[in-house]
């Protein structure tokens, strides 16, 4: 089945330093989502991608839907104690079918 | 801010027993999913509903499993004879009928499930 990777894995960082991080498919994916979990808590949505090479920004937040189609990579700027969390992508192949998730990347931020 | 809303948020029950997790969808969205997410694992997809019924499920929705919109603001998951490894935290979640900026999903915040 369709398959999301996501790297890497788990990240510790400065604050103030930026992030990088991106997910990756042996499939095409027509929609991208990023999602942020904190601890005890459900996803919540980030950023959604819908067209090949579109970038989109949230706060600080900024996404890209690579070209290929098999992958997307998501940046944080200037990054914040609040930062901390697990980031998941989620795929999806065509319009209307479920979303696979990536195992995600944890993200620790050090004062 | 609308939110989907999950009771209870913590369930240990015993092995064999049948459970029944709840949730409230954002009201004007059509679509209802429930995921799970074993401890430190990803999240992983069991079921869509749409129009009353399922429109997709995972190879882990099995027969133990089932979906129901009782009346018009539920979504409930009943397992029917809870395994060990049935313990995790599951998630439902909602989306309206859109595209564009509103498409992705919403989510509860999960009940969290003890089989013991």
């Amino acid at each position: 089945g369709q398959q999301l990777n996501q790297s890497p894995q788990s990240m510790f960082i400065q604050e103030g330093e930026d992030v990088s991080m991106n997910c990756t498919s042996s499939s095409i994916f027509n929609t991208w989502l990023w999602y942020k979990q904190e601890p005890g808590e459900g996803p919540v949505l980030l950023i959604a991608l819908y067209k090949a090479g579109e970038l989109t920004s949230n706060g600080r937040l900024t996404a890209q839907f690579g070209i290929t189609r098999k992958d997307s990579f998501l940046n944080i700027s200037a990054s914040i104690p609040s930062d901390v969390g697990i980031y998941f992508c989620a795929g999806q192949y065509d319009y209307g079918q479920n979303f696979v998730f990536g195992p995600g990347t944890r993200l620790s931020v050090l004062p | 801010e609308p939110e989907v809303t999950q009771t209870p948020s913590h369930q240990v029950t015993q092995m064999g027993q049948e459970v029944i997790l709840r949730c409230v969808p954002i009201s004007n969205h059509l679509y209802f999913y429930w995921y799970r997410q074993i401890l430190g694992q990803k999240v992983e997809f069991l079921v869509s509903f749409y129009n009353n019924e399922i429109s997709e499920k995972s190879e882990i929705f099995d027969d133990q499993f089932s979906v129901e919109r009782p009346d018009g603001s539920n979504f409930t998951l009943k397992i029917r004879s809870t395994k060990l490894e049935d313990s995790a935290m599951y998630f439902c979640a909602s989306r309206n009928a859109g595209t564009g900026a509103n498409y992705g999903y919403t989510f509860g915040s999960g009940t969290r499930l003890t089989v013991v």
